[in-house]
């Protein structure tokens, strides 16, 4: 079982506000992921991070930017919430190696009216 | 990036039925995982093979890594109706240096008729 954890679960905001998506895993991970996925879609890299201080773009362009100050965080930030950022945000982490096996939290649903 | 065909999209069955899906790849992997995701969660990892001729089991799942390493196939047993949901094959790539990053499938998603 996999302990990784994402706050808040669902969330629906209104256009310009702030928002910070959070994510923690206690498997003491150096790599964490965030992915951008519609509904029954595919998922697209947006963010990733190999260790602590160390943060990267993923596939997919988007506007929000991540942090990585502690091993354990990997929040994701969007400054201005547009309707087009209405999706779900998951985040994953994996050890160090070239497996690279992941283990996804529950997902953040964001609706932006 | 690289790419990997997942097939079929969907498929509808009979509780009961067995299944199978199947993930190739033009380029060789050295691992291949496979997801199920239940709508509005994340994906739960449910086999991963890391060996070329690799035959893994985990309950009612079997899944195998190809001897060419450019495909891996999923089977369920007796399909039961919780196993409805998406099921994505991923396989990592080198990214730069001695990164690896996750290539999924699109994804097939299983409806399971009671």
């Amino acid at each position: 079982e996999a302990d990784i954890y994402q706050t808040p679960r669902y969330l629906v905001i209104g256009t310009g506000k702030k928002i910070t998506l959070e994510c923690s895993q206690t498997m003491g991970h150096d790599k964490m992921y965030w992915y951008q996925q519609d509904p029954g879609m595919e998922l697209h890299l947006i963010h990733y991070s190999y260790g602590v201080n160390s943060t990267e773009k993923g596939d997919l362009s988007s506007e929000s930017t991540v942090s990585r100050i502690r091993t354990e965080h990997f929040p994701l930030t969007l400054e201005s919430a547009r309707p087009s950022h209405t999706s779900q945000y998951l985040c994953a982490s994996s050890e160090s190696g070239d497996t690279d096996t992941q283990y996804f939290g529950p997902g953040t649903r964001l609706t932006v009216l | 990036g690289q790419q990997l065909n997942q097939s079929p999209q969907s498929m509808f069955i009979q509780e009961g039925e067995d299944v199978s899906m199947n993930c190739t790849s033009s380029s060789i992997f050295n691992t291949w995982l496979w997801y199920k995701q239940d709508p509005g969660e994340g994906p739960v990892l449910l086999i991963a093979l890391y060996k070329a001729g690799e035959l893994t089991s985990n309950g009612r799942l079997t899944a195998q890594f190809g001897i060419t390493r450019k495909d891996s196939f999923l089977n369920i047993s007796a399909s039961i109706p919780s196993d409805v949901g998406i099921y994505f094959c991923a396989g990592p790539w080198i990214s730069g240096g001695s990164n690896y990053k996750l290539t999924f499938g699109k994804g097939t998603l299983l409806t399971v008729n009671p």
